[in-house]
Order: structure tokens, then sequence, then C-alpha cells
């Protein structure tokens, strides 16, 4: 059964103490993987996609990596304008579907 | 538009009562999804619209729940005779299709928010 697994479920950081966020799949066939920021009342916004194992993506603090069994968005020292839900979601092949993980909760505190 | 548009964007509404969500993809794109966001919770998948293909309508929760959608351009769901457990955000997401191997990258709108008294 296709799955995706997000962790932690929250974390609390510091301004500037960059960490990463995992998101582990299993899928048969992948045909991308979808990072999300979602804040307070609001809809998801999207941030990456990634299609193969080995590609990198950023965008300002965040980065995110992907390999054949996870993804990581990595943050890098942190503003508490970062804190929010990050939802990851794959995409299986053969299927129009998104397979969601309950996303990480992060506070970042000045 | 720019982006995915949803309206309402809040929804009051007593327990029994109808209500009809409406959601405008971005112009072009020929996918249309709805999930549901309960409190605290992941995204559930309710239906999802393909062009002129016959709608996938396998998330849908109960009968009470349907949805249209005209054409490529605007989706309502419609909610009959809601319950306290209506009670969330909906969510809808529109891509593009794109043909081959890779995914297409979802878009969000706003969402519209349900409180069922």
């Amino acid at each position: 059964e296709d799955q995706v697994t997000q962790s932690p479920e929250a974390l609390r950081l510091q301004e500037g103490e960059s960490s990463s966020l995992n998101c582990s799949y299993t899928v048969s066939g992948l045909r991308g993987l979808f990072w999300y920021r979602q804040d307070p009342g609001k809809g998801p916004e999207f941030l990456f996609t990634l299609y193969s194992a080995g590609e990198e993506k950023e965008k300002e603090r965040l980065k995110a990596t992907l390999t054949k069994k996870e993804s990581f968005l990595h943050i890098t020292a942190p503003k508490p304008e970062d804190s929010a839900t990050y939802l990851c979601a794959v995409q299986a092949a053969g299927t129009y579907k998104y397979i969601f993980g309950t996303g990480t909760r992060l506070k970042v505190l000045a | 538009g720019a982006g995915v548009s949803q309206s309402p964007s809040n929804k009051v509404t007593e327990k029994g009562k109808d209500v009809e969500l409406r959601c405008d993809p971005i112009s072009g794109h020929t996918a249309l999804y709805w999930y549901r966001q309960r409190l605290g919770q992941g995204l559930e998948f309710l239906i999802y619209f393909q062009g002129n293909s016959a709608p996938d309508k396998s998330g849908l929760p109960s009968d009470r729940f349907s949805a249209e959608r005209t054409g490529e351009s605007v989706s309502t769901l419609t909610i009959q005779r809601t319950q306290q457990e209506d009670s969330a955000v909906y969510l809808c997401a529109s891509s593009s299709r794109l043909a081959g191997v890779y995914g297409e990258t979802q878009y969000f709108g706003p969402g519209t928010r349900l409180l069922v008294l």
C-alpha cells in the first residue's frame, strides 16, 4: 500500500538553528514528490517538486532532497516567519491521486 | 485569475441545512481535486475531475456529498443535510495534465472553512 510518513510531528527551533524534516514514502513507482507549506487558516502553498533520486531544489532558506525511500526538507538558519506546517505528498505511477503525509508543525522562536 | 479561488471563505450553517462550495481552478488546468481537512489532521481526498472523463468519486464519505464540474472550469461541492462532523476546511486544487511519467504539481486554493452548528 502506498504510504507517506512525516517526522517529526512537531519541531521547535531557535532562530538560526538549522534542522531537517523527513518524509518517508512507500510507493510503487514514483511520479513525483511534492512539498507544501501551510499557514494556519490557509491552503497549502507549493514549494518544490522532485521527480527522481538524487534531485535537489532550493528556495531561500529551504532545500529539498530526494532518495529512493525518503525526502528531506532542510531549513538553514530559520526565521520566525518560517513557522508553518510543512506537508509532503507523492503521486504514484499509473495514478492521478496524491497521498499526503500528516505534516510537520514547525515553530521557530525569535 | 492567477491562482485557484474558492468561495465562500467561511460558512456557518445549522445542522440539517444544505451548503454549496465553489472552486475556480487555474485557467487551463484540466484536473481538479477536492479535499477535506479536519482540524489538526491531514488532507482527505474526496473527488477528482479530469477534463470530460467520468469523475472519481471514491473519496466522498457519504451520499450526502456530491460535486459537479462544468467542462474544465468551475466546480461546486454540495453537502446535503449537513452534520456536525462535516465541520472542516474544504480545499480545492488544480493541476495541468502532463503526458508521460512525471507527476503534475497541484496548486491549492485558500479553502472554505465550514462550521456546522
